[in-house]
């Protein structure tokens, strides 16, 4: 799976957007671009995916460059409740087979 | 979207005895099961993989006599850590993926937290 590099932290203001970047160079053709966030003392939670078309869904939006080697998670309105370390990970798809590789991830700060 | 739940949420044990989580998914079949153990300010490390009807894969490192995985149906996998000692006390979380569901869409459990005395 390709190698993926997050910023370690990020503040963000209540009510503002969040932008939180990856970068994944090494991302081959059919690799998607999923998203994952853990909240203190809880399991990781599934929030997005793509594999080259922006998505969004009602948690966020994903936005994938071009060329695939970058991409931005978007909490449109963040509140408190989304202060978490979140995760991008890059894989193939597998089915399901595959347990999901984590890095160190952005710890998401939501300031009041 | 699909839950998946452990038990016991925290556990707290003596040395050499041994402790088992169970994770289980509630509104979907899982054919695979993966367990994962985080320590303090870490991030999530896979442990193995487990599979219904067989045996698991183990990531390279993790004992497999130590960390005893059943997958008996298609709703529950259980890790049993046996002899524990104070250097297993760590956050063990699993996860599943639905069969047939959304390609490579894992949901998790709320994760068990095991402190051995």
């Amino acid at each position: 799976d390709a190698k993926t590099t997050q910023p370690p932290s990020m503040d963000c203001a209540e009510g503002r957007a969040a932008n939180l970047p990856c970068n994944h160079s090494t991302i081959s053709g059919n690799e998607y671009v999923y998203w994952y966030r853990q909240i203190h003392s809880q399991g990781p939670q599934y929030i997005i995916h793509g594999l080259k078309n922006n998505e969004t869904n009602e948690m966020a939006s994903l936005i994938i460059t071009e060329d695939r080697k970058s991409s931005t998670l978007i909490l449109p309105h963040a509140t408190l409740r989304d202060t978490a370390v979140y995760y991008c990970i890059v894989r193939f798809p597998g089915g399901g087979a595959d347990g999901l590789t984590f890095g160190k991830g952005t710890h998401l700060i939501i300031q009041p | 979207g699909a839950v998946v739940s452990q038990h016991p949420s925290r556990v707290i044990c003596k040395s050499g005895t041994s402790v088992k989580i169970e994770c289980r998914s509630l509104d979907f079949q899982a054919t695979t099961m993966f367990w994962y153990r985080q320590f303090p300010k870490q991030s999530l490390m896979l442990m193995a993989t487990s599979n219904e009807g067989s045996k698991a894969t183990y990531e390279q490192g993790v004992e497999k006599d130590k960390f005893l995985i059943n997958h008996a149906s298609l709703t529950l996998s259980t890790l049993t850590v046996t002899s524990a000692h104070p250097e297993d006390s760590s956050f063990y979380i699993c996860s599943a993926s639905p069969r047939g569901g959304v390609a490579g869409e894992l949901f998790f459990g709320e994760g068990s937290r095991l402190t051995v005395l």
